[in-house]
C-alpha cells in the first residue's frame, strides 16, 4: 500500500486566491511527481522532482502554479492565483530513481474553485 | 507524441461474466505499459506492468499481454467481481523523465 501523504484532503478557494497542497513521498522516494485529475478523469503530468531539483515541467506549471520539493520539508504545489479551470484532483507520486521505478499515489488533494 | 488510447469509456458486467478492457498506444520510445486501478475517493494503485513483448503479466486475477506489433496491452479477467468496480486506467511511460502518459479510463460496474 502507499505510504504518500497529501494534505488537505480538500481545498476550497475563490478565484483569484492562492492554493497551496504538500505531499510527503514515501521514505526514500527521491522522485516526486505532480499530476491534475480533471472532472472528466483525465490526467495531466504537471512537474516531477528528484531531491530537491526540477526534472520536467509543463508550460502551465511555469506560469501560475510553482511547486517545490525541499530538503527535509513537505514538497508542494501552490496556484498563485486559481481559476474555475483549477477545481480538479491534484495528485502526488512518489517513486525510486532509475528507468521504470514504479510510482506510489497519494489519495490526491480535491481542489474546488468557486 | 506519446498518446494511450482506451475506447470505452463504460463497461457494465454481471459479476461471473469475463472482461476485456482495450488499450493501445503510441510512441516513439521502447514501450513501458502500467494499468492502475481507481476505487471511489482513493488513489490510483498499479495492477499490472509490462515491458517485454509478448509475455502475459497477472496480479489478483487480471492480466494482460503486451503486443507490440499491434501496440496493445489490454487488460483481462475470467470472472469479475462486485469489488472490481473501479475506474481503470492504462498508462505509459513518456520520454526521459518517467512521467507518466495516461488513457481517459474505462469504469467497470459490476452487477449482481
Amino acid at each position: 500500500n502507499s505510504k504518500v501523504i497529501q494534505t488537505p484532503r480538500y481545498l476550497v478557494k475563490g478565484q483569484g486566491q492562492k492554493a497551496k497542497m504538500r505531499c510527503i513521498p514515501e521514505k526514500g522516494h527521491p522522485v516526486v511527481f505532480w499530476y491534475q485529475q480533471n472532472k472528466n478523469n483525465e490526467f495531466k503530468f504537471l512537474i516531477n522532482f528528484q531531491n530537491q531539483e526540477v526534472l520536467q515541467q509543463i508550460d502551465m506549471t511555469e506560469k501560475r502554479f510553482s511547486a517545490e520539493c525541499p530538503s527535509n520539508s513537505p514538497c508542494s504545489l501552490e496556484i498563485q492565483s486559481s481559476e474555475a479551470g483549477d477545481s480538479a484532483l491534484y495528485l502526488c507520486a512518489s517513486s525510486g530513481q532509475g528507468a521504470y521505478a514504479e510510482q506510489f499515489f497519494g489519495p490526491g488533494t480535491r481542489l474546488t474553485v468557486l | 507524441g506519446d498518446s494511450v488510447t482506451q475506447t470505452e469509456g463504460l463497461v457494465t458486467l454481471t459479476k461471473g461474466l469475463p472482461v476485456m478492457l482495450n488499450c493501445t498506444y503510441q510512441t516513439t520510445y521502447s514501450p513501458f505499459l502500467f494499468w492502475y486501478v481507481q476505487h471511489l475517493n482513493e488513489a490510483p494503485k498499479l495492477l499490472l506492468k509490462s515491458s517485454t513483448d509478448n509475455k502475459r503479466t497477472e496480479h489478483q486475477g487480471f492480466y494482460a499481454t503486451l503486443h507490440k506489433s499491434s501496440s496493445s496491452f489490454h487488460l483481462q479477467k475470467s470472472s469479475v467481481q462486485l469489488s472490481d468496480s473501479a475506474l481503470y486506467f492504462c498508462a505509459m511511460l513518456s520520454g526521459s523523465f518517467n512521467k507518466l502518459t495516461f488513457g481517459a479510463g474505462t469504469r467497470l460496474a459490476v452487477c449482481p
